[in-house]
């Protein structure tokens, strides 16, 4: 029921690309993006809420594709501060309320 | 104010102790979470509270008990637990636990069972 992120882990150079897949067995209704440093909270990043959408937030911006159950999130032109353990999140549930579940996880350091 | 507050930030238990982990939000949010973290490893849904009732509880063993005092605070009490319950605690809330909104979280607690 987790949803699966790929890779687990990326180091990049400042500058360098990268996209983080997110997939779901299970069908998505929406998708969050967090990040998480290192001994810090998970801090929100971005929610996609219909498929196809795309969306941006400064040089970071996601996609989600609703009939693959996947979401990418792309980090264009990487800087140090983008360093942190990426996790999409997936909501579902009964009964009105939603849980916000997880994803495994991809550790991203970015080298200067 | 978009802060969510946690207290203590470390806590060191034995496993006969009983202590609480508490958590804040002053954001008029209406649902509130707590989530269990290992490291290196997702955060873990374990309660979810909208309006101030326990609306789902993932199969969390008793040892963990969750309050919800009023619609800002939560409360996780810890009685008897186990070394492998060390972890960061993270509380969490949204406006809604009927919408897809954003999480806010604290720092967590991070807790260690002798």
């Amino acid at each position: 029921q987790q949803p699966v992120q790929s890779p687990q882990a990326v180091i990049l150079r400042e500058g360098e690309d990268a996209v983080i897949n997110c997939s779901s067995s299970k069908a998505l209704y929406s998708v969050h993006w967090y990040r998480q440093k290192h001994g810090e909270a998970p801090v929100f990043l971005m929610i996609l809420l219909k498929g196809g959408e795309q969306k941006g937030h400064e040089k970071i911006s996601a996609s989600f594709n609703e009939k693959k159950q996947q979401s990418s999130l792309y980090l264009t032109a990487s800087q140090l501060s983008y360093s942190g353990t990426y996790f999409c999140g997936t909501v579902g549930g009964q009964s009105g309320t939603y849980k916000y579940i997880f994803g495994t996880g991809t550790r991203l350091k970015v080298l200067a | 104010d978009t802060e969510v507050t946690q207290t203590p930030k470390h806590l060191v238990m034995g496993m006969t102790n009983k202590k609480s982990l508490k958590c804040e939000q002053h954001m008029g949010h209406r649902a509130m979470y707590w989530y269990k973290q290992k490291a290196k490893k997702p955060p873990e849904l374990m309660f979810v509270y909208s309006y101030e009732k326990l609306s789902i509880n993932e199969s969390v063993p008793s040892r963990f008990s969750p309050e919800c005092p009023n619609s800002s605070l939560l409360n996780l009490h810890l009685h008897a637990l186990q070394p492998e319950d060390s972890a960061l605690y993270l509380c969490a809330s949204s406006f809604s636990a009927t919408n897809t909104g954003e999480l806010f979280f604290g720092e967590g607690s991070r807790l260690t069972v002798l």
